[in-house]
């Protein structure tokens, strides 16, 4: 059974740092790894899709990166800002299927 | 991109009512649909699968028979929560394929008094 991991599961840091965050997944047989970021009562935005043959996308400020033998992801999001402060969340579909199977989530928190 | 939308985006029942709701691909056809149930602070959990012209398929630990699923055409899906308990309470959100990649809809939010 797929299991999606992701560390920290909080984090507050100043504006202007580059930051990581992680996501860890227990099956190496995926379809695609998305990330995602979730403000406050509201629904998904769709941040990167990363295909199982690719090793990495970029978008702005984000860069995400897929190492599927490792079962790793990390996203990273350069210069934060206070409006990046949201709850980020990874999503890993299997081979042959759309089911996402969603992380724990990291709520960062970027201060002025 | 790809559109996903979801009706009603927040609905407040009393305690052993059933309500419905709706899921939309607009501009899109989707004979597949998923829906998602999110508790607070929580992360989001893959209920069933919905499909076009046939039975949904739920996942382990989801009761058929209190969350029903209907995949009409092949843009909607309504999700039927009956006899509704506090405990249902939760944000649903549903998702829809085109070609490789999940479009989302924005949510329902379920209030049970």
């Amino acid at each position: 059974k797929q299991e999606v991991t992701q560390i920290p599961a909080a984090l507050s840091v100043p504006e202007g740092e580059n930051l990581v965050l992680n996501c860890s997944f227990t099956d190496s047989a995926i379809y695609n790894l998305q990330w995602f970021r979730q403000d406050p009562g509201k629904g998904l935005t769709s941040l990167l899709l990363i295909q199982s043959s690719q090793r990495e996308q970029t978008s702005g400020r984000l860069n995400a990166s897929l190492d599927k033998s490792s079962g790793r992801s990390t996203l990273y999001i350069a210069a934060s800002q206070p409006g990046d402060s949201a709850t980020y969340l990874c999503a890993v579909s299997a081979s042959g299927t759309y089911k996402y199977i969603f992380g724990t989530g990291t709520r960062l928190k970027v201060l002025a | 991109g790809a559109v996903v939308s979801q009706h009603p985006s927040w609905v407040i029942c009393k305690s052993g009512t059933s309500v419905k709701i709706e899921c939309r691909s607009l501009d899109f056809q989707a004979t597949t649909m998923f829906w998602y149930r999110q508790f607070p602070k929580q992360s989001l959990m893959l209920m069933a699968t919905s499909n076009e012209g046939s039975k949904a398929t739920y996942e382990q630990g989801v009761e058929k028979d209190k969350f029903l699923i209907n995949h009409a055409s092949l843009t909607l899906s309504t999700l039927t929560v009956t006899s509704a308990h506090p405990e249902d309470s939760s944000f649903y959100i549903c998702s829809a394929p085109q070609r490789y990649e999940q479009y989302f809809g924005p949510g329902t939010r379920l209030t049970v008094t």
